[in-house]
């Protein structure tokens, strides 16, 4: 069964710092990756999908990357301001699944100070 | 651009109530989905829908019923609401395989 992990789980930093987000995947059999945000008491926005065939997607402040072999993406966030802050949901779509479900992270929760 | 749409937003039953989620999208996409989210559990599959007139159990069926009413609409049901149900329910829609999957704003169900 695929597993995804999010590293780390919570993440407090300062305004205008460049940060990293950790997501790990134990089945590389994936059609694609998508990045989620999500607001407090809000439902899951998607920020960035990554096809199995492509190795980074942009937009805006927001990179993600994608290592499928090694079972890695990265979700990389530029000059982060207050308004970044949320959780951040990492989620894979399985080949093995015969109808393309995600499979999801915990996320890591982001603040980010003035 | 409503994109997928749950109602209600906010429920709170009584242990033994029914009621039923409602979920529609305006994407024409022929897969569906609803997922809860618990703390320190993640968001789990509960049932899915290929397509209109069929559906298929996730990994957390158990208590729930679900029905595919056409290609628009996925309706979840609770025949008889136990407190471990109380959670956030998503709704999703997507085309398999390679697209984008899109999130309804959830529903807040709290059994008393």
């Amino acid at each position: 069964k695929q597993e995804v992990t999010q590293i780390p789980a919570a993440l407090s930093v300062p305004e205008g710092e460049n940060l990293v987000l950790n997501c790990s995947f134990t089945d590389s059999a994936i059609y694609n990756l998508q990045w989620f945000r999500q607001d407090p008491g809000k439902g899951l926005t998607s920020l960035l999908l990554i096809q199995s065939s492509q190795r980074e997607q942009t937009s805006g402040r927001l990179n993600a990357s994608l290592d499928k072999s090694s079972g890695r993406s990265t979700l990389y966030i530029a000059a982060s301001q207050p308004g970044d802050s949320a959780t951040y949901l990492c989620a894979v779509k399985d080949r093995g699944s015969t109808l393309g479900r995600l499979y999801f992270g915990r996320g890591t929760q982001l603040t980010v100070w003035p | 651009n409503a994109g997928v749409t749950q109602t209600p937003k906010f429920q709170v039953l009584k242990t033994g109530q029914s009621m039923t989620l409602q979920c529609a999208q305006d994407m024409n996409h022929n897969s569906m989905y609803w997922y809860r989210q618990d703390p320190g559990m993640g968001l789990r599959l509960i049932y899915y829908s290929a397509s209109e007139g069929t559906t298929d159990k996730g990994e957390v069926p158990n208590g729930y019923n679900v029905s595919r009413l056409n290609k628009r609409e996925f309706s979840l049901r609770l025949e008889s609401a136990a407190p471990s149900q109380t959670s956030v329910y998503f709704c999703a829609s997507s085309e398999w395989p390679n697209t984008e999957a899109f999130f309804g704003q959830g529903t807040r169900l709290t059994v008393v």
